[in-house]
C-alpha cells in the first residue's frame, strides 16, 4: 500500500503556542484530508484540500496542499489543552477511491 | 446530530472463532466503509460497499472476511476465522455520497484475539 509519512511522530507544546505538522508521499494525490483522533474515538474530519496549492483553514486551523500534490501540511495556532490528539493525514490517489492514512502526529498541548 | 454506532464496543474472542462486527450508519447514508486500526498504528482502509455490494476493498480484505447489509439498517463485518493478527480497532463509516467530506467515522470495536 501507499506510505504516507507524517512529521513529526509526536510534538509536546505549551498552550497558546502554534503547531506545524506535515505529511508527504512518493505518490501524487489529488485529494488530501486531515483527521483528528481523541483516545478510543474515531478519527474526526477537519479539513479536506482537493487543489495543489489549495490553503483552507477551519477556526484555527489551516490547511494547504503542496504544489507538488506529493504533501500537505496542517498548522494550529494558538493550541488550547482540547486540542490534544493524534492528527492524520489521508491522501486519495489520481483516479482512486480508497483513502491511504499517514502514520499519525501525536500532539500533547501543557496547560 | 445523527452518528455512526457500532456493536460492541470491545469483543474478545478465541483464535479461529468467527466474529461480526455490527455498525449502525446514518439512516439516509448510501456508502458503508470498514477500516482497521492495529494498536498505535495508522487507520487501513478494509472495504467499502454500496448498492448491496462490495464497491472497492484493500489488500488486507482477503476470503477471511466479509461484509453484508443484512437489513436497512445494519452493516456488518465478519471475519470467519479470526487470527492474532486480526487484533484492532475496527472502524465502520458511512457517506451520503462519494464525497469524502460526508463521510462519519463510528466510536469502533476493539477486538482482541486470544
Amino acid at each position: 500500500g501507499q506510505q504516507l509519512n507524517q512529521s513529526p511522530q509526536s510534538m509536546f507544546i505549551q498552550e497558546g503556542e502554534d503547531v506545524s505538522m506535515n505529511c508527504t508521499s512518493s505518490s501524487i494525490f489529488n485529494t488530501w484530508l486531515w483527521y483528528k483522533q481523541d483516545p478510543g474515538e474515531g478519527p474526526v474530519l477537519l479539513i479536506a484540500l482537493y487543489k495543489a496549492g489549495e490553503l483552507t483553514s477551519n477556526g484555527r486551523l489551516t490547511a494547504q496542499f503542496g504544489i507538488t500534490r506529493k504533501d500537505s501540511f496542517l498548522n494550529i495556532s494558538a493550541s488550547i489543552p482540547s486540542d490534544v490528539g493524534i492528527y492524520f493525514c489521508a491522501g486519495r490517489l489520481i483516479g482512486g477511491n480508497q483513502f491511504y492514512f499517514g502514520t499519525g502526529t501525536s500532539l500533547t498541548v501543557i496547560p | 446530530e445523527p452518528e455512526v454506532t457500532q456493536t460492541p464496543s470491545h469483543q474478545v474472542t478465541q483464535m479461529g472463532q468467527e466474529v461480526i462486527l455490527r455498525c449502525v450508519p446514518i439512516s439516509n447514508h448510501l456508502y458503508f466503509y470498514w477500516y482497521r486500526q492495529i494498536l498505535g498504528q495508522k487507520v487501513e482502509f478494509l472495504v467499502s460497499f454500496y448498492n448491496n455490494e462490495i464497491s472497492e476493498k484493500s489488500e488486507i480484505f482477503d476470503d477471511q472476511f466479509s461484509v453484508e447489509r443484512p437489513d436497512g439498517s445494519n452493516f456488518t463485518l465478519k471475519i470467519r476465522s479470526t487470527k492474532l493478527e486480526d487484533s484492532a480497532m475496527y472502524f465502520c463509516a458511512s457517506s451520503q455520497t462519494t464525497v469524502v467530506e460526508t463521510q462519519y467515522f463510528g466510536p469502533g470495536t476493539r477486538l482482541l484475539v486470544l
